[in-house]
């Protein structure tokens, strides 16, 4: 089975560009959730979504996070305009259910905004 | 307001020793305790997990002690080998009023197992 897929492992961008980050959850699975790490912290919490329709985005740290899960298949994280204090590697994970159920995350991307 | 702390931040053994790693939490809600392990330039992956009705669980060379009373739980992992260095997430979870699993994780600690 193919894992959780996320591209671009990493980007480089300037303060006030724009970023889209892509995930391609495991076939199947209608739980996809985005986590964030900043560096030396712990992994936050973004959003999750069942199929297409978010079912919590209270971890999105501002209006500047966009994120989309089209046609409940992959899912986009859009930052516009980037800041400094976004950088971070961003996870994706993707679950069966909602239970307790493992999270497959996938190897993330690395943002780094300069 | 960090719900999970995780201590040390970083830990350096022989092979063969016995790293222990602490985590604590507050929330009393949180009823699901797993460990992540994470290799450089990889998610992590879920690596062993425990419920709040037993005091322990082990999973080959990897073992979860866990004290409701004292709100702490630790992994330990015997006779370590140079495989095993890599970055260790706790994490915690519980049921949101919304009926979602909420998981939250630890800062992480980074292992390296020397020779």
């Amino acid at each position: 089975e193919a894992g959780v897929t996320q591209f671009p492992s990493h980007s480089v961008i300037e303060k006030g560009q724009t970023v889209t980050l892509r995930c391609d959850p495991i076939s199947g699975h209608d739980n996809l959730y985005w986590y964030r790490r900043v560096m030396g912290k712990e992994i936050k919490f973004l959003l999750h979504f069942v199929k297409e329709s978010k079912q919590d985005e209270s971890g999105m740290p501002n209006n500047r996070f966009l994120a989309e899960r089209t046609g409940g298949t992959y899912s986009t994280l859009k930052v516009q305009p980037a800041e400094l204090e976004d950088s971070g590697v961003y996870f994706c994970a993707s679950g069966q259910d909602i239970s307790n159920s493992p999270l497959h995350f996938g190897n993330g991307t690395r943002l780094t905004v300069t | 307001q960090q719900q999970v702390k995780q201590s040390p931040q970083s830990l350096i053994v022989q092979k063969g020793g016995i790293p222990i790693i602490n985590c604590a939490y507050e929330n009393t809600a949180f009823d699901y305790f797993p460990w992540y392990q994470q290799f450089p330039g990889k998610g992590p992956a879920l690596l062993i997990a425990i419920r709040p009705d037993v005091s322990e669980k082990k999973e080959g060379r990897f073992t979860i002690s866990f004290n409701k009373s004292a709100k702490q739980f630790s992994l330990h992992i015997m006779d370590s080998q140079p495989g095993d260095s890599a970055t260790y997430f706790c994490a915690a979870s519980y049921l949101t009023y919304s009926g979602r699993y909420q998981l939250t994780f630890g800062k992480g600690t980074k292992l390296s197992v020397i020779p």
